[in-house]
């Protein structure tokens, strides 16, 4: 299946730090990524759709200054989480949706935030 | 009521076991249904897309009722590896914003015992 790489898979940070999580798709490009939070033993939570040469469309209640999203290149999209707090601490992945509209996740990034 | 619902779990069962999930969905103009597995703080990985006639792969065999709203997944001779939480994903399109998107169910936790 087609391949999603996401960087880095742990990061540690000190509060109020930015912390960038990189997600690319290494054999196919990809116009739309979509970026998930995921907490222990809950369902992924669809935090924004990242558009290729245009601004992110967030869901209700993310802060779209808070989660920054930039999709410079139809491989590149990066999801930048600014002054870092430890309720941010979560599981974020980044999905690509192929032609036949099946999703292909990176492996995930879990931070922590001290 | 939940755009897409599954139940919890989790299901255990023998190894060796006949096993099947369903998850319903509430929007009858949904376009695509698939089965992802997760396993514990690991991403989605897509696990088959689910089509109108029902398609199998190996072990697996996904069916798709539209008049019903639901969709299936059957497991045969359940492996130890097989256990995971499996997760029913519905691409459908939002009445308000006309934008299709990808809704997640909270997955099923199997367990297979030996």
């Amino acid at each position: 299946g087609a391949v999603v790489s996401q960087h880095p898979s742990w990061v540690i940070c000190k509060s109020g730090t930015s912390v960038k999580i990189e997600c690319r798709s290494l054999d196919f490009q990809a116009t739309t990524m979509f970026w998930y939070r995921q907490f222990p033993k809950q369902s992924l939570m669809l935090m924004a759709t990242s558009n290729e040469g245009s601004k992110a469309t967030y869901e209700q209640g993310v802060e779209k200054d808070k989660f920054l999203i930039n999709h410079a290149s139809l491989t590149l999209s990066t999801l930048t989480v600014t002054s870092a707090h430890p309720e941010d601490s979560s599981f974020y992945i980044c999905s690509a949706r192929i032609l036949r509209g099946e999703l292909f996740f990176g492996e995930g990034s879990r931070l922590t935030v001290l | 009521r939940k755009e897409v619902e599954q139940d919890p779990g989790p299901f255990n069962v023998p190894e060796g076991a006949t096993v099947a999930f369903n998850c319903t969905y509430s929007n009858s103009a949904s376009q695509s249904f698939f089965w992802y597995r997760q396993d514990c703080r690991k991403e989605p990985k897509l696990l088959m897309s689910v089509y109108s006639s029902g398609n199998e792969d190996g072990r697996f065999t996904a069916q798709l009722n539209r008049a019903s709203q639901y969709i299936s997944l059957l497991i045969r001779d359940s492996k130890l590896s097989d256990s995971a939480t499996y997760l029913c994903v519905v691409l459908s399109k939002s009445p308000a914003s006309g934008t299709y998107k990808y809704i997640f169910g909270t997955g099923t936790r199997l367990k297979v015992l030996a």
